[in-house]
């Protein structure tokens, strides 16, 4: 079962616009919420992490948004440039003696000139 | 530093082939993960070591085997390689529960 949604599967952008990620969970003991950014043919790499005990976290020209309620969080990107287009990864972990991830399907973003 | 090091990057194996993935890291992580990334699956979990000498399944264990041969290393074996596990191969490392995990470069495998 998929245990973490995100939407949507593809998105293009203008530079300079905002890009907007949704991420959906179901499993209530998952406490911590990073997203990653994977260019092609690398790895994933950590963009920016939130914990359940805040709504929101920024970090430069990125913003994550929590909602505990709906059990939803969300990325955004401003500014959006052309070196962002990358594909998104949203995903969650909990308790325990280790980092187990669970991904989103993941968003390949496209930024325009 | 060189981070979390995956050898082979490529491999093309016939059905029923055995082979071992290689993961190293050099950053004294205690922990460390195998995921496999599938087109429109994102990544899942196969197996993670929790500790030096710890091994646990994941979301997708079968079909393969994994070792912590010491803090530094990891590796994960396929004994008979089948189609279905054509795909990419990436280890991860992270120092302790929910924090940062980083990720080698890949290992791209096709079973034919």
């Amino acid at each position: 079962q998929q245990q973490v949604k995100q939407s949507p599967q593809s998105l293009i952008v203008q530079k300079g616009g905002i890009s907007i990620i949704n991420c959906a969970y179901e499993n209530t003991a998952f406490d911590y919420f990073p997203w990653y950014q994977q260019f092609p043919g690398k790895g994933p790499a950590l963009l920016i992490a939130i914990r359940p005990d805040v709504s929101e976290k920024k970090e430069g020209r990125f913003t994550i948004s929590f909602n505990k309620s709906a059990k939803q969080f969300s990325l955004h990107i401003m500014d959006s440039q052309p070196g962002d287009s990358a594909t998104y990864f949203c995903a969650a972990s909990k308790a325990g003696t280790a980092s187990k991830l669970t991904f989103g399907t993941g968003t390949r973003l496209q930024v325009t000139l | 530093n060189a981070g979390v090091t995956q050898t082979p990057k490529f491999q093309v194996l016939k059905t029923g082939q055995s082979m071992t993935l290689q993961c190293a890291q050099d950053m004294n992580h205690n922990s460390m993960y195998w995921y496999r990334q599938d087109p429109g699956m994102g990544l899942r979990l196969i197996y993670y070591s929790a500790s030096e000498g710890t091994t646990d399944k994941g979301e997708v264990p079968n079909g393969y085997n994994v070792s912590r041969l010491n803090k530094r290393e990891f590796s994960l074996r396929l004994e008979s390689a089948a189609p279905s596990q054509t795909s990419v191969y990436f280890c991860a490392s992270t120092l302790d529960r929910n924090t940062e995990a980083f990720f080698g470069q890949g290992t791209r495998l096709t079973v034919v």
